[in-house]
């Protein structure tokens, strides 16, 4: 079951190059996610996607952009990355609403190790 | 504003010895609380669930508890093994919300 996959798995840039990660799930999750997880901080969102054709901002959106492409991909763009943005970025999906309300349980990849020099 | 606030920070136990992480909360309106378990350069994985009604729920040697009037939760780690040392997140979702709360982590390490 491949279930979330990220890529690149690696990627080192130059400050101002841009960049795309991409992510694609295969369990027909409504909800998907992008977080970045940094040392002592933990992981923060930066943009989700409710539903196909939505998307909003979370707690560090700057810097950042996204796009829902289907129910599968939702993919997050650097445009001029700059070495803040050195981290490690996990993709996540989740059933979103239910008949029965919200599941909550994510479901990650296994993260994107981005290196901005 | 939710919160989750995880202690301790890291822990480290010898193989075989039990332990406890804590997860305090401040989200409202309730809806669950799952531990996920992140292996180092892994993505986190989901452990346990718990709801408001539960109070207990084992998953083998890992064994979460809730406390919903005092909002704290706990996991506790029976025997513990070497692949036990992790980071184990805290995360609490509210109800009609999109957005679960997170907590930072404790880092466990279990030494031979």
């Amino acid at each position: 079951n491949a279930g979330v996959t990220q890529t690149p798995k690696f990627q080192v840039l130059k400050t101002g190059q841009s960049m795309t990660l991409q992510c694609a799930q295969d369990m027909n999750h409504n909800s998907m996610y992008w977080y970045r997880q940094d040392p002592g901080m933990g992981l923060r969102l930066i943009y989700y996607s409710a539903s196909e054709g939505t998307t909003d901002k979370g707690e560090v959106p700057n810097g950042y952009n996204v796009s829902r492409l289907n129910k599968r991909e939702f993919s997050l763009r650097l445009e001029s990355a700059a070495p803040s943005q050195t981290s490690v970025y996990f993709c996540a999906s989740s059933e979103g609403w239910t008949g029965t309300g919200l599941t909550g349980e994510l479901f990650f990849g296994e993260g994107s190790r981005l290196t901005v020099l | 504003k939710n919160q989750v606030e995880q202690s301790p920070q890291s822990l480290i136990i010898l193989e075989g010895k039990n332990c406890t992480l804590q997860c305090n909360y401040t989200v409202s309106p309730f809806s669950n609380l799952r531990w996920y378990k992140q292996d180092t350069g892994r993505g986190p994985v989901s452990l346990t669930i718990m709801t408001f009604s539960e109070n207990t729920k084992s998953n083998g040697r890992y064994t979460a508890t809730l406390d919903a009037d005092t909002k704290q939760s706990s996991l506790h780690i029976t025997a513990s093994q070497l692949s036990d040392s992790a980071s184990y997140i805290c995360v609490v979702s509210a109800g009609g919300s999109y957005i679960p709360t997170f907590g930072r982590g404790t880092s466990l390490i279990v030494h031979p």
